[in-house]
């Protein structure tokens, strides 16, 4: 049962167009985090927010940005997709340096 | 550094038998290590986890230990079934960030 919901699960663009991936969550947590993963490797952070209005880069460098306006919602924005993009990408959610992170199941990123 | 690195990508285990995954890390800093499971087209999905001050900690079928002086992660898992087929990460949690390693795919065979 997912705590944590990301739409679309898969989404194919093209070149050039802006995409805005959701991520929402009802726990209330403060800390969410946005990864990039591609397939069998590893995920790399590329976005975190600590709270309402705060945001920093993660340590993977991206040209995604986000907003965090509201605790549930933190959705990532590209606004020129490119092939490079194609990923997919992951959302998650904490409630604190002590506790474990909630997933959720993820954007499948195509970029032709 | 920051890293955190699987020593086997792939591990081939028979059903029934046990399972072990290794893991370093190379953040002595770090207090809090989790280990993730991640089935195709799913995001990681939580296993078990350790704090630091401890040297073992098991769950059902799974155990994890840490050697803090090796810098050495382990996910043991008993008795190996077919639905444990996954990638399995370890993570460790360092200035409120969770840094994953690379992964390693466990098959399980008949």
């Amino acid at each position: 049962e997912a705590d944590i919901y990301q739409t679309p699960r898969y989404l194919v663009i093209g070149t050039g167009k802006k995409i805005t991936l959701e991520c929402s969550q009802t726990m209330g947590h403060d800390k969410m985090y946005w990864y990039q993963q591609d397939p069998g490797m590893e995920l790399h952070l590329i976005h975190y927010s600590y709270g309402v209005n705060s945001t920093e880069k993660g340590d993977l460098s991206s040209e995604s940005t986000v907003s965090r306006i509201r605790t549930e919602h933190f959705p990532l924005t590209l606004e020129s997709a490119r092939p490079s993009h194609t990923s997919q990408y992951l959302c998650a959610s904490s409630a604190g340096q002590n506790y474990g992170y909630t997933f959720g199941s993820g954007t499948r990123l195509t970029v032709v | 550094g920051e890293s955190v690195g699987l020593h086997l990508p792939t591990l081939s285990v028979q059903e029934g038998d046990n399972s072990i995954i290794n893991c370093a890390y190379s953040n002595s800093a770090s207090d809090y290590f989790i280990w993730y499971k991640q089935e195709s087209g799913k995001g990681p999905q939580f296993i078990i986890d350790i704090r630091s001050n401890m040297d073992k900690r098991q769950g059902q079928r799974v155990t994890v230990l840490l050697n803090k002086t090796v810098k050495h992660l382990s996910l043991q898992i008993a008795a190996t079934q077919p639905g444990d087929s996954a990638v399995y990460f370890c993570a460790e949690i360092y200035t409120d960030k969770l840094i994953f390693g690379t992964g390693t795919r466990l098959q399980v065979f008949p």
